[in-house]
């Protein structure tokens, strides 16, 4: 079965830096293009950043340019996401997706981890 | 960037009855190359994340009944749960990955 599994949110001041992290199992992490979606408390769901099969190409939200980037290690089945001068606005529950359909970024993500909350307050 | 506008905001439908929810992009989902429209839904119960329920506008994720369906093409979509099960009360939001950013509704709160 594929599971995806976050982990490294937490409590951090506004400034501050995290580095959350996807465990992937199930299926040939490689092959798909990967994905970051958040949540903010009681808000709809909004895309963060992806990366393709072999991390070369990224895409990243205009409000987490230039504070987040994403990466991965296929050698581990992971992906990460890290955050940097983190602000009240990023909290969030943070997902894991991955993105359907081997080899292409349009498709839909039909697989979620249970998300990792950060939370950014003084 | 897409905006992607549903509605109702929230929805309330007795057992057995129909649920309708509407969600518009603001321009074109419809990929004329491959005839395919860049829109899926998904389901999102309390506590839980999302579940995709329909890829391409219609097209259903294995497991997921078949009183649930979607419909529509362009800009304009409909989720559409025949016969409400009490397992139904979620949140329903739409999106579109035709291209980046891909870009979420605001979600529709359903309940019996």
């Amino acid at each position: 079965d594929v599971q995806l599994v976050e982990s490294g949110g937490g409590l951090v001041h506004p400034g501050g830096f995290l580095r959350l992290s996807c465990a992937a199992s199930g299926f040939t992490f490689r092959s798909h293009w990967m994905a970051w979606v958040r949540q903010a408390p009681g808000k709809g769901l909004e895309w963060v950043a992806n990366i393709n099969e072999d991390g070369t190409t990224t895409g990243l939200a205009d409000s987490v340019k230039g504070r987040f980037t994403i990466s991965r290690d296929n050698a581990n089945s992971s992906l990460y996401l890290h955050l940097y001068s983190l602000s009240a606005e990023d909290t969030a529950v943070y997902y894991c997706a991955r993105t359907g359909g081997q080899g292409d970024r349009w498709y839909p993500f039909d697989y979620w981890g249970q998300g990792t909350l950060v939370s950014v307050s003084p | 960037d897409i905006v992607m506008t549903q509605s109702p905001e929230s929805l309330a439908v007795s057992l057995g009855d129909r649920a309708t929810i509407k969600c518009r992009s603001s321009q074109s989902l419809f990929y004329s190359s491959n005839k395919k429209d860049y829109l899926a839904w998904y389901q999102q119960k309390p506590g839980q994340p999302p579940k995709l329920l329909i890829s391409w506008a219609s097209i259903r994720e294995s497991g997921v009944p078949d009183r649930i369906s979607g419909s529509g093409s362009g800009t304009d979509f409909t989720l559409t749960i025949s016969n409400l099960q009490a397992e139904d009360v979620a949140v329903y939001s739409c999106q579109h990955y035709y291209t980046v950013p891909y870009t979420f509704g605001q979600g529709t709160k359903l309940e019996i």
